[in-house]
């Protein structure tokens, strides 16, 4: 089945800076990568996602590359602000569905003030 | 207002109770998932149901069982819980079912609120 990998573990970044977080994926069938974002407490929610048919979808501050022959992918968030720390997940699907989506491990993202 | 109900949310149990973990949706969603979530493991899939009475193993069904006899419900039960079952369950539905379905907002996954459950 599928295996996401997905580093850091832990982000520090100061308030302003950037953050990213890259995600690898091992079945190369795999077609769809949502990422998630989960606040302290709260469910997760969908931040923004990507098909393999695209290498680069932006929202305002976040964006999320993928090389489709590399099997990884990034979220970017630029500018960060304190409401961005949050943890992350990547996930990665096969075939447009969430049937089988698998998610990575998460990131906790702190943004300092 | 659109969302997925799961009751209930704090649970304290011991081993060997059966109990059972409430999940709804009023969203007409086809697909629904059982989530849970444990430290640096990150969301791991339990059951998952396509539509009614369609439901299958995800990566972790050991100890769990599920159903989906309505289309809006679909619950987790833990037949015999042991202390290994301790962890943040996570509910989710999606419009989608049809492999494919790229229509927007097809895949999104809605979350319930969580259960958090300890088993002693």
């Amino acid at each position: 089945g599928e295996n996401v990998e997905q580093h850091p573990s832990t982000l520090s970044v100061q308030e302003g800076d950037s953050a990213v977080i890259k995600c690898t994926y091992s079945d190369s069938a795999s077609n769809y990568f949502p990422w998630y974002k989960q606040e302290l407490g709260k469910r997760p929610q969908l931040i923004i996602d990507i098909r393999s048919n695209v290498g680069e979808k932006k929202d305002q501050r976040i964006a999320v590359t993928l090389n489709k022959t590399a099997k990884h992918f990034s979220l970017h968030i630029t500018e960060t602000q304190p409401e961005d720390s949050a943890v992350y997940f990547c996930a990665a699907s096969k075939a447009g569905s969430a049937r089988q989506l698998t998610f990575g491990s998460g990131t906790q993202l702190t943004v300092l003030p | 207002e659109a969302q997925v109900t799961q009751n209930p949310r704090y649970l304290i149990t011991v081993t060997g109770k059966k109990l059972t973990v409430t999940c709804s949706q009023n969203m007409n969603h086809e697909y629904m998932s059982w989530y849970r979530q444990d430290p640096g493991l990150g969301l791991r899939q339990i059951y998952y149901s396509m539509n009614v009475e369609v439901t299958d193993k995800g990566d972790v069904p050991e100890g769990y069982k599920v159903s989906r006899k309505e289309k809006r419900n679909f619950p987790l039960i833990l037949e015999s819980p042991s202390p290994n079952q301790t962890s943040l369950y996570f509910c989710a539905s999606s419009r989608s079912r049809a492999l494919g379905d790229r229509g927007p907002g097809a895949n999104v996954l809605t979350f319930g609120a969580g259960s958090r459950l300890t088993v002693l």
